[in-house]
């Protein structure tokens, strides 16, 4: 049902960097904000970035955000072990009406 | 600190209805800046977004669950709830209430409650 496509995973060693791409379309990304999750294992979601490249307090600025016509990116440098999670970007949808997540990316540590 | 936390049953029947209550705390649920939400996420899928409120009580639903889903508020209560009906086992998930801006920022969480359906 996702209609934001994210990479299944990626990985990188400790201290290198990785990103993570959000590809939408027109009706999503193109035209609306998007945000971005870090979800622990066993625990929810936590707000990243906001509209487009914000990051809220206490988010270290390791993390960045990026959009450019109808896709998104997420930056994370300087890789830790306890970035090993899932990433999922969001976006409103206005041909749907809809909140719409992505299809989430397990980022691993190696 | 504004915190949010689900409750409701752990294990619900098929055709039945879900209904679970998200408990805000630390903050009222009339702000003006803010929407109420609920979002789920199946075992081992992806977030799916089922809806959201506003304090006044203006709601907007998924479409492709909106003729099952109802997100009513009562704000005496500083909380606000789900009810989906006619349940079955694809509706198993991790349900979480959550916060979000108008811009779609959903920036407090709670720490999600599991459904099973099940007989």
């Amino acid at each position: 049902q996702s209609v934001l496509t994210q990479p299944p995973s990626v990985s990188a060693a400790p201290g290198q960097k990785v990103t993570i791409s959000c590809s939408g379309s027109s009706s999503n990304i193109g035209n609306n904000y998007v945000s971005w999750y870090q979800q622990l294992p066993g625990t929810a979601p936590k707000l990243l970035i906001y509209e487009n490249d914000k990051r809220p307090s206490g988010i270290p600025d390791r993390f960045s955000g990026s959009k450019s016509g109808t896709s998104a990116t997420l930056g994370i440098t300087g890789l830790q072990t306890g970035d090993e999670a899932d990433y999922h970007c969001a976006t409103w949808d206005s041909s749907l009406s809809a909140h719409v997540f992505g299809t989430g990316t397990k980022v691993t540590v190696l | 600190q504004l915190q949010l936390q689900e409750s409701g049953p752990g294990l619900v029947k098929p055709s039945e209805t879900l209904s679970l209550t998200c408990i805000v705390s630390g903050g009222s649920i009339s702000s003006s800046s803010y929407y109420w939400a609920w979002v789920r996420q199946p075992p081992g899928q992806g977030l799916q977004w089922i809806g959201s409120i506003y304090y006044s009580g203006t709601t907007y639903y998924n479409p492709f669950l909106k003729s099952r889903v109802t997100i009513s508020v009562d704000t005496s209560r500083n909380q606000f709830s789900l009810k989906l009906n006619s349940v079955t086992a694809a509706d198993t998930s991790v349900y979480y209430c959550m916060r979000h801006t108008t811009h779609g920022a959903m920036d407090v969480w709670g720490q999600g409650t599991t459904v099973t359906v099940s007989s």
